[in-house]
């Protein structure tokens, strides 16, 4: 596609469920980040990855969180035993090279834990 | 690492006057500061962006200033439209260590232009 995919748009899940959240970049493109997004509020950095690099992990916000990513293509968000405060919008984007510059955003997958 | 801020975090202009967001960020290392404009339910999106070696950029209605020495961006708006209406967020590009490479993000200022 032209664009950053993700998948699913919308996910309900019950507090306690694992939940996976799918990134397809831009083909191409070597960088890519997931931010999290709480309603009104700012982007929030999770992890980046970028080639072959060991992925810059240092925004996860716990050890529920991990994502990995398959050479340059596809990435997985995963959050075990989802709680409330999960619930955001998590943003995915990719970037041609490295160094942050001129993300593509994907439309988001909206988490709301029951 | 990075510490961006940004105000206001609400503006609410008359069509066709302008509109002036302002960041400030801590790591004076940083060189890259980009803006993304979201609209409601849709992505952010780039919209421009400047680099630490230049001073000012525009770009048709929309222009950025950057002070390094102050350490401070913003982003002017001139002749507002109701489709400008979007939360927009700055960014700085962390510029050493740790940090080198990753996007700090602003909190967004709420934009709404009223016709």
């Amino acid at each position: 596609g032209a664009g950053v995919s993700q998948s699913p748009s919308n996910k309900v899940t019950e507090k306690g469920k694992d939940v996976e959240l799918r990134c397809d970049p831009i083909s191409g493109h070597t960088a890519l980040y997931w931010y999290r997004q709480r309603l009104g509020q700012g982007l929030e950095f999770l992890i980046y990855f970028q080639g072959n690099s060991a992925p810059d992990k240092s925004g996860l916000p716990s050890d529920r969180f991990s994502a990995e990513r398959t050479g340059e293509s596809v990435s997985t968000l995963t959050i075990q035993r989802t709680q409330q405060e999960d619930s955001a919008v998590y943003l995915c984007a990719s970037s041609l090279d490295q160094g942050g510059e001129k993300l593509f955003f994907g439309s988001g997958t909206q988490l709301s834990v029951l | 690492g990075e510490n961006v801020e940004q105000h206001p975090s609400t503006l609410s202009v008359q069509e066709g006057d302008s509109a002036v967001i302002k960041c400030t960020y801590s790591d004076s290392a940083s060189n890259y500061f980009p803006w993304y404009k979201q609209e409601l339910g849709k992505r952010p999106q780039l919209i421009i962006d400047i680099r630490s070696n230049v001073g000012e950029k525009k770009d048709q209605r929309i222009a950025v200033t950057l002070n390094k020495t102050a350490k401070h961006f913003s982003l002017h708006i001139t002749e507002t439209q109701p489709e400008d209406s979007a939360v927009y967020f700055c960014a700085a590009r962390g510029g050493r260590g740790s940090t080198l490479g990753r996007l700090y993000f602003g909190r967004g200022t709420q934009l709404t232009v009223w016709p």
